[in-house]
Parts: C-alpha cells; structure tokens; sequence
C-alpha cells in the first residue's frame, strides 16, 4: 500500500476557473477527510465521508466546493469559480474507524494558486 | 475563537537536548489528543496520541503529558536529534462527534540544531 494519493500535487490556475482535486485512500480504509491549510494555520476540516456517504461539511465549505466518494472509493474535491481566497493546501486524510478513537493518515497535498 | 492554541510559532534546540512543545486547549469536551509532525512538501504524520483517561503516553524518545485541569498538553523529546526538525501540530477530537474530526493548532516549527 502506498499510503494516501493525491493528484495534481500543483495547480495553478486563473480567478473564474473551475479546480479538480483526486484523492486516492488506503484501500482499506472506511473514512476519508478534505482539509485546507493556508500560511501559518493548521488544517482546517471541509468534509468526510464514511464510505460513499458525506457526513459532515465544514461551513468553510461554501456552495462553489463539491466534494464527491463514488461507491466508496477515490473522492473528487471540485472548486468552481475560483477566488483568489481559495489558495491553499488542500489536503486529502484517511482513516479506519469502528469504534474509539480515530488516526488520520495524510497525502502529501495538493497545492492551489489562483492568479 | 481557536479552541486548539500552540502559542509559539517556533522553537530552537540543541541536538541532544530535551524539546518541549505546548498546546492548550479551550473546549473541555474535547477527549483524545494527537500531535503530528510535518515535513516540508509533505502531509502532516502521525505521531502520537493520548486519551483524557491518562495523563501520560510514551512512544520511544516521544512522551505527551495531558493536564486535563489546565486544559494544556505537552509533547516531550528527549534527546532531540536534527531529523525532528519539522513543523508540530497539536490536533484534538471528542467522542461525541464519533472522533469525526480534528480541530489542529496553527503549528510550532521546531529546529534541532547539531
């Protein structure tokens, strides 16, 4: 297993423009998590899914993200009409919860620049 | 409001030395703490973690120290050797919300100096 996978690992991109961010989880794991960094902050959570059903949303995340886990696997991280406020890390996390307490294991991240 | 505080951007120590890095915390429902390291071009990585049942958990040359009654945790290395130098985070989560996520702190950047 090679750990939690995401791609592009750089974007850069003009204000207006659409963004799609892949991640990639540990295949056995049954959570996965968007959270953004900016300079000098620690991430911040945007979403989770258990499996393929998203059970939490951040009220970071305004109406222009999209985050999707088609049958439980890879997620999307859509931004449409990309601010300038939006760059950021955005970084994909994944864990394996039945109960207690709960590990997540980070990807490397997926840097965003809007011009 | 920041409910996760690490209030010193960075830290600098001889290798060899004791590090200690804080945290502090405001919401009390919170009940299971970690810390992560994080490397440059890198995602954060786990470290080590303790429950609000103890107050001390010890992983090798990594000890953290939980006082519930400050509402303050600490991360212990001892001795500090130049690879730990990386960017800490302090992140804590509460079985209410099923440990569903992590509120993080903004980070202290340790340098361990040869």
């Amino acid at each position: 297993d090679t750990g939690v996978s995401q791609d592009p690992r750089h974007k850069i991109t003009k204000r207006g423009q659409n963004v799609t961010f892949r991640c990639d989880p540990i295949s056995e794991h049954n959570r996965l998590y968007w959270y953004r960094q900016t300079l000098g902050q620690g991430p911040e959570f945007l979403t989770y899914f258990q499996n393929e059903a998203q059970l939490e949303k951040s009220r970071l995340l305004s109406d222009r993200f999209s985050a999707e886990r088609p049958k439980g696997s890879f997620s999307t991280l859509e931004i449409q009409r990309t601010e300038q406020g939006d760059s950021a890390m955005y970084l994909c996390a994944s864990s394996f919860v039945e109960s207690g307490a709960n590990v997540l294991t980070f990807g490397a991240g997926s840097r965003l620049t809007v011009l | 409001d920041q409910q996760v505080k690490q209030n010193s951007p960075s830290l600098s120590v001889q290798e060899g030395r004791i590090s200690i890095l804080n945290c502090d915390y405001t919401n009390s429902m919170f009940d299971y703490f970690l810390w992560y390291k994080k490397y440059p071009a890198e995602g954060p990585t786990f470290l080590i973690s303790i429950s609000s049942i103890k107050d001390k958990n010890e992983d090798g040359r990594f000890t953290v120290f939980l006082n519930k009654s400050a509402k303050h945790l600490s991360l212990h290395i001892v001795p500090s050797q130049p690879g730990d130098s990386a960017v800490y985070f302090c992140a804590a989560s509460f079985k209410n919300s099923g440990y569903s996520t992590l509120t993080f702190g903004k980070g202290t950047m340790l340098l361990v100096s040869p």
